[in-house]
């Protein structure tokens, strides 16, 4: 079965600097997606930013960028610029393409503060 | 926002009484699914859907049925609660092949 890993259970950064949240994940398959979603204290779970696999680009949505290494099976979320509003709890997922079931497989997540 | 919404958004019941949760959309996708959300273990699938009458089980699926009659509904049924079913529990809808999957706003469900 595929298993993500999220190894940091809190993090913390500074209001307009970056921070670097990590994900890695295990699986035989050699075609997936990879996705981060964003939990504030809201509850809403909100979909940041999605990666393909088969790409070699790595995904970025405004501020927020992954660092994708296949090979690592790694998958590092980027947050540039940081606001309070990033304050949240970040979820890593995968899913394998090739199912069309479309199932995701979560980490534990990552409790983020932003500081002012 | 996709149109996912979900009742009731809290409840408090009893250990041995039944409860059903629903979740409802309005985009018309063919796959929906229910995860429970608990502090260290992120999301669990317990049941998922790929067309109406069409189900099959999660990862947490003891304790748990389920059942889609409309494509728009699908309904997570605890036959007889228990306290270790306490959490908060999300619905999700993914279009055909995208596989990224929306959810809606969760229901805390507590039982005592």
């Amino acid at each position: 079965a595929q298993t993500v890993t999220q190894s940091q259970p809190e993090m913390s950064v500074q209001e307009a600097e970056t921070v670097t949240l990590s994900c890695t994940y295990d699986t035989s398959e050699s075609d997936y997606y990879l996705f981060w979603y964003k939990q504030p204290p809201s509850r809403q779970m909100i979909l940041v930013i999605r990666q393909e696999a088969y790409k070699q680009q790595n995904a970025t949505e405004n501020r927020f960028s992954v660092n994708f290494q296949k090979a690592a099976k790694s998958f590092s979320l980027k947050i540039s610029d940081s606001q309070l509003g990033d304050a949240a709890m970040y979820f890593c997922a995968y899913s394998d393409r090739g199912s069309t079931l479309g199932r995701l497989y979560f980490g534990r997540g990552t409790q983020l503060t932003v500081w002012p | 926002d996709a149109g996912i919404t979900q009742s009731p958004r809290h409840k408090v019941t009893e250990t041995g009484t039944p409860v059903t949760l629903r979740c409802h959309q309005t985009e018309n996708h063919r796959y929906m699914y229910w995860y429970r959300q608990d502090p260290g273990h992120g999301l669990r699938l317990i049941h998922y859907s790929y067309g109406v009458k069409d189900t099959d089980k999660g990862e947490v699926s003891d304790g748990y049925s389920v059942s889609r009659s409309k494509t728009e509904d699908f309904l997570l049924t605890l036959e007889s609660a228990t306290s270790s079913q306490t959490s908060v529990y999300f619905c999700a809808i993914s279009r055909e092949s995208a596989h990224e999957q929306f959810f809606g706003p969760g229901t805390r469900l507590t039982v005592l």
